[in-house]
């Protein structure tokens, strides 16, 4: 079983819909790591959790340690929001990142 | 300018020679990060600095080298490149410590083909 958990793997919306992509881990954590990684292939990290809720624009990401979880929301989603969503969680152990497989999101208009 | 350049961009070598992929922060962060990306699988970490004259092995280091003798630079270097290190390589840095708040920053990445 995988440590982090994302789903789902793919992810086909209209533009205009509200999104919701999950991380479960299974590790004790410090911080969980949201970032986006668009077809040309650059990785931005959009968020650093380490409890509650952060927002950014139309990006919403919370999470909840007691559940080991943590989601990420898109709001009135737009065909550029198109990319792979990465969860990465920084372990509390050693402090190394253990990554998500990702999820390919993809909006039409 | 600011930030986290990796060079080159592309790379194509054959097998057995030895290649250098560059990385270079200006935000003297303690942290860097060596990565490859392949179809199917997540970043995997190749090697990892916490500062200059510190590297500790990822999941992935065999085949690979590294180097820090300054904070700011971060070369991985192929020894005898193999096929299957055909990839891309992503270089990322951070300040990552128990109390900061501090993002990772990646470099563009280099796609290696090794033929």
């Amino acid at each position: 079983k995988n440590e982090v958990e994302q789903s789902p793997q793919n992810l086909t919306a209209q533009e205009g819909e509200f999104i919701t992509i999950n991380c479960s881990y299974s590790v004790g954590i410090s911080a969980l790591h949201w970032l986006q990684q668009h077809p040309g292939g650059g990785i931005v990290s959009l968020f650093m959790l380490s409890s509650g809720k952060k927002k950014h624009g139309r990006l919403i990401a919370t999470i909840n340690i007691q559940e080991k979880h943590s989601s990420l929301h898109i709001t009135a989603s737009h065909p550029r929001d198109s990319a792979v969503y990465i969860c990465a969680v920084l372990m509390d152990s050693n402090y190394q990142l253990i990554w998500g497989a990702g999820t390919k999101l993809i909006i039409k208009p | 300018d600011a930030g986290i350049t990796q060079s080159p961009r592309y790379k194509i070598t054959e097998t057995g020679r030895q290649v250098t992929l560059m990385c270079h922060q200006t935000w003297s962060h303690s942290y860097m990060f060596w990565y490859r990306q392949d179809l199917g699988h997540g970043l995997r970490l190749i090697y990892y600095s916490a500062a200059a004259d510190i590297t500790d092995k990822g999941e992935v280091p065999d085949g690979y080298v590294v180097s820090r003798s300054k904070t700011e630079n971060f070369p991985l270097t192929l020894e005898s490149a193999t096929r299957s290190q055909t990839s891309v390589y992503f270089c990322a840095s951070s300040d990552l410590a128990v109390g900061t708040n501090e993002k990772l920053f990646f470099g563009s990445g280099t796609q290696l083909s090794v033929l």
